[in-house]
């Protein structure tokens, strides 16, 4: 089975640019998570949908900030304007549904191959 | 603030050893616990979750825990090179969605 995929892999962009960044998680899985990773702040949640609808995006650090996800394959997390302090790694994530595996396999988060994204 | 504790390192060992990776966390009504591993310019891969107080064996990889003293541990026996990595320790609460990461420990398996 094909794990969660992120597209682009790299994006160098310039202040002020819009940034889009796309994932496609697993089959079959319903929920979805954006994250973002730095080296002085780690891992940290910028958004969560289950079945297609944002359920908390009080991570977003900003307005800047926005996320979609308009089907249970696709979602798109995009910065306008960007700037350099947004530059860092961003992975998608998705969880099985519940009942798969039993708790262990409604709790488990897989990532996708992260966006390292450097704004200039 | 619900907060997730790793020793940040590098822990060394060298080749064949046990090496022991430790993680304390804050929210006492956490209920499944997490390891990730992350080689560098990769993304966190999930190695072993557990969920109940004991040991979960897998292989080289034996998960500890202990809800009383709120604390996580990874064993990796017979390290070798390719183990070296950052290991992410992970905490979900019982109603929460959210995991919780630590800042991760880097370990170091030397030749």
């Amino acid at each position: 089975d094909a794990g969660v995929i992120q597209s682009p892999r790299h994006e160098v962009t310039e202040m002020g640019q819009e940034v889009t960044l796309r994932c496609k998680p697993i089959s079959g899985h319903n929920s979805l998570f954006w994250y973002r990773q730095t080296m002085m702040r780690g891992l940290e949640l910028l958004i969560y949908f289950n079945n297609n609808v944002p359920i908390d995006d009080s991570g977003m650090p900003e307005d800047r900030f926005s996320a979609k996800m308009p089907n249970a394959s696709f979602s798109t997390l995009k910065i306008q304007p960007s700037e350099p302090r947004d530059s860092a790694v961003y992975f998608c994530a998705s969880r099985r549904r519940g009942g798969q595996g039993g708790l262990a396999g409604y709790n488990e988060q897989f990532f996708g191959p992260g966006t390292r994204l450097t704004v200039l | 603030q619900k907060e997730v504790e790793q020793n940040s390192g590098p822990l060394s060992v060298p080749e064949g050893a046990i090496a022991s990776l430790n993680c304390t966390y804050s929210d006492r009504g956490s209920q499944s616990f997490f390891w990730y591993r992350q080689y560098s310019g990769k993304s966190p891969e999930l190695i072993m979750s557990i969920y109940s107080n004991g040991d979960k064996e897998d292989g080289r990889f034996t998960a500890q825990l202990n809800k009383a003293s709120q604390y996580v541990s990874l064993l990796i026996r017979d390290s070798q090179p390719s183990d070296s990595a950052t290991y992410l320790c992970a905490a979900r609460g019982d109603s929460s969605y959210k995991l919780i990461f630590g800042s991760g420990t880097r370990l170091l398996v030397r030749p």
